[in-house]
């Protein structure tokens, strides 16, 4: 089954501390996988994708098929991290899977 | 840059009325999406369309119906409203690929109550 996990609802941290929001998933091919970022009051956003191997913001990801892992992390948090944070896997034709997504809170 | 726009922020709908859900995008892309977003669940996508007058369903498509007749507008029908139905509604769009995942845009909701 074609699945995302990512356990954690709530990730609680304060700022200038290292983050990282996990995620897992389950794909029997080779997978694209992306995270996208949710700002409150705004529309949901592509934040980072693994193909391009970039960082966004501060934000790494880095895909790992033998734990079938694409964690984000962040060296040191910003108050304006703060966001709801979703893993999403390519399946099929251009459909993504996303995860239950995590809640970042970054407290001053 | 790339302009995904939903026909309403918020609904109140009655159980059993017929709700239309408009969603439009201005950057030509062929593929457009309809998703549900709910606490604990994250979104889920209901139906999705790849070129005009097509569609196919996506993981929860009881209870939705969709209509594409022209490229840049993508509509989500509830044929008959639910209070199950009550959620925030995603519309999202990308350009078709070969063969390697494409950014979705997405519009900024519509969060619908069925009374």
């Amino acid at each position: 089954a074609q699945r995302v996990t990512q356990p954690e609802k709530l990730l609680s941290v304060f700022k200038g501390a290292p983050v990282e929001l996990k995620c897992n998933y389950s794909y029997s091919g080779s997978p694209e996988l992306f995270w996208y970022v949710q700002y409150s009051r705004q529309r949901l956003q592509l934040l980072l994708r693994h193909i391009s191997r970039e960082s966004i913001k501060g934000f790494t990801a880095d895909l790992n098929k033998g734990e079938t892992s694409f964690h984000l992390k962040k060296p040191f948090a910003q108050e304006e991290d703060s966001a709801m944070y979703y893993c999403a896997l390519v399946t099929g034709f251009q459909k993504l899977v996303f995860g239950t997504g995590t809640r970042l809170l970054v407290s001053p | 840059d790339v302009k995904v726009t939903q026909s309403s922020r918020y609904l109140v709908k009655r159980t059993g009325e017929k709700v239309f859900l408009e969603c439009v995008q201005d950057m030509d892309h062929e593929n457009m999406f309809w998703y549900r977003q709910d606490p604990g669940l994250g979104l889920r996508l209901i139906y999705f369309s790849y070129d005009v007058k097509m569609k196919e369903k996506g993981d929860i498509p009881e209870g939705y119906s969709v209509s594409r007749e022209k490229k840049e507008r993508f509509s989500l029908i509830l044929e008959s409203a639910s209070t199950n139905q009550t959620s925030m509604y995603l519309c999202a769009s990308s350009l078709a690929a070969g063969g390697i995942g494409e950014t979705q845009y997405f519009g900024p909701g519509t969060r619908l109550l069925v009374l």
